[in-house]
């Protein structure tokens, strides 16, 4: 099992839809964890970190799951311009080291 | 402006060549990283440097040197390029383990 998994997509929503990406992560010792966003040809970005109360910026909404090992991220309200890959980054306590998951692509429709 | 910079943006070598790719934050970062993302295979760590004076291997160190030259400066050193380094790199700091990372705008290389 990898330790960082995403469902690749895509996902194909229109305007205005609310999509939501799951991260599941294999260590469970694992502390920090983050939503990074890349747009085609360009670094990742940091969208947001995940807390354990889970947080929100916006229209997205990051929760975090430990008994379940996953974090979610949700985009309420989509726009043209959230069409992107969305990237979770998981670190484990006491580590300098983020593993990243794949990604999960989001395109958004007219 | 703050950030990582990284040097060259493209690059094109035949196999047997060196080079060196560069990269420098000036977010005063303990933490510096090296990463290749190819099509399919997410992003992958090179190698990484916890504080300045060290360095470690990740996951594909083999074929790449680095040098952490000082906290702002971590090298990149391709001694023989290979078709299968054909690649995005990019470089990344972090502060500490609980902020985000800052990325590189990446060096898109190819060997032919």
């Amino acid at each position: 099992r990898k330790e960082v998994e995403q469902d690749p997509g895509p996902f194909n929503v229109p305007e205005g839809a609310t999509v939501a990406f799951n991260c599941t992560y294999s260590n469970s010792a694992s502390q920090s964890f983050f939503w990074y966003r890349q747009d085609c040809r360009k670094e990742p970005k940091l969208l947001m970190s995940v807390y354990s109360s889970g947080n929100e910026d916006g229209r997205f909404t990051a929760q975090l799951n430990r008994a379940s090992q996953y974090i979610s991220l949700l985009i309420r309200d989509s726009k043209l311009s959230d069409s992107a890959t969305y990237l979770c980054v998981v670190i484990s306590g006491g580590s300098y080291i983020p593993t990243f998951g794949r990604g999960t692509s989001l395109i958004v429709h007219p | 402006n703050a950030g990582v910079t990284q040097t060259p943006k493209f690059q094109v070598l035949k196999t047997g060549q060196s080079m060196t790719l560069q990269c420098a934050q000036d977010m005063n970062h303990n933490s510096m990283y090296w990463y290749r993302q190819d099509p399919g295979m997410g992003l992958r760590l090179i190698y990484y440097s916890a504080s300045e004076g060290t360095t470690d291997k990740g996951e594909v160190p083999n074929g790449y040197n680095v040098s952490r030259l000082n906290k702002r400066e971590f090298s990149l050193r391709l001694e023989s390029a290979a078709p299968s380094q054909t690649s995005v790199y990019f470089c990344a700091s972090v502060v500490g383990d609980r902020y985000g990372y800052t990325f590189g705008s990446g060096t898109r290389l190819t060997v032919v």
